[in-house]
């Protein structure tokens, strides 16, 4: 069946550091990938996505580019700030499966000042 | 603006009572869910909904009911069943058949036993 996994957290960096969170998934047919952002006590927000082999969603700095070979999406940015401590959720649809989402268990992200 | 709203914020829930989520949509989505967030947990599926009066179990349904009268709202009962019903519940919704497209979330209600 379809998955994702992420990297665990809690993740400490201090501002301006190179943030990188691994993601990986399995699935049984031709996913669509995304990356969510939760900030306590509210719902999940899109951050980005990508719906092919090679594609690279970007917003905010952040990016991140869809590896068939590799079957992985890591989130990047090159300089974190505070304001960027959140939850991130790896997710994927699958063609197969249409209108069902599977979600990674999310990483949390702690910037330092 | 459109978006998802789920009410109310917080809930509390007494020993062997019924109590119902609100969830509505203004995006004229066909395809609506509900999810469970345990802290530090990912997001499990309890019930999801491609169109008006047809409604699928998801990975954790038991102890949850649901109904899809209008495309608009998706309202989760969680049951006196449920034993363990302390969670953040969320709401999602996406365009019917549309494939690429992300889910939109609602901003959470958090459930507590009294």
């Amino acid at each position: 069946g379809d998955s994702v996994t992420q990297m665990e957290g809690p993740v400490t960096l201090s501002e301006e550091a190179f943030l990188t969170i691994n993601c990986t998934y399995t699935a049984t047919g031709y996913p669509s990938l995304f990356w969510y952002v939760q900030y306590p006590g509210e719902g999940l927000q899109l951050l980005l996505k990508a719906t092919k082999a090679d594609d690279k969603g970007s917003n905010k700095g952040f990016e991140a580019t869809y590896r068939k070979e590799t079957t992985s999406f890591h989130l990047e940015k090159g300089s974190v700030q505070v304001s960027d401590s959140a939850v991130y959720f790896c997710a994927l649809s699958d063609l197969n499966n249409f209108n069902k989402f599977y979600f990674g268990s999310g990483t949390k992200l702690n910037v330092k000042p | 603006d459109g978006g998802i709203t789920q009410s109310p914020k917080y809930l509390f829930r007494k020993e062997g009572q019924n109590v119902t989520l609100s969830c509505e949509q203004n995006l004229n989505h066909d395809a609506m869910y509900w999810y469970r967030q345990d802290p530090g947990q990912g997001l499990r599926l309890i019930y999801y909904s491609q169109i008006v009066n047809d409604f699928q179990k998801g990975d954790i349904a038991e102890g949850y009911s649901v109904s899809r009268e209008k495309k608009e709202s998706f309202p989760l009962t969680v049951t006196s069943a449920q034993k363990n019903p302390t969670a953040f519940y969320l709401c999602a919704s996406t365009p019917g058949q549309a494939v690429f497209q992300p889910q939109h979330f609602g901003d959470g209600t958090r459930l507590s036993i009294l």
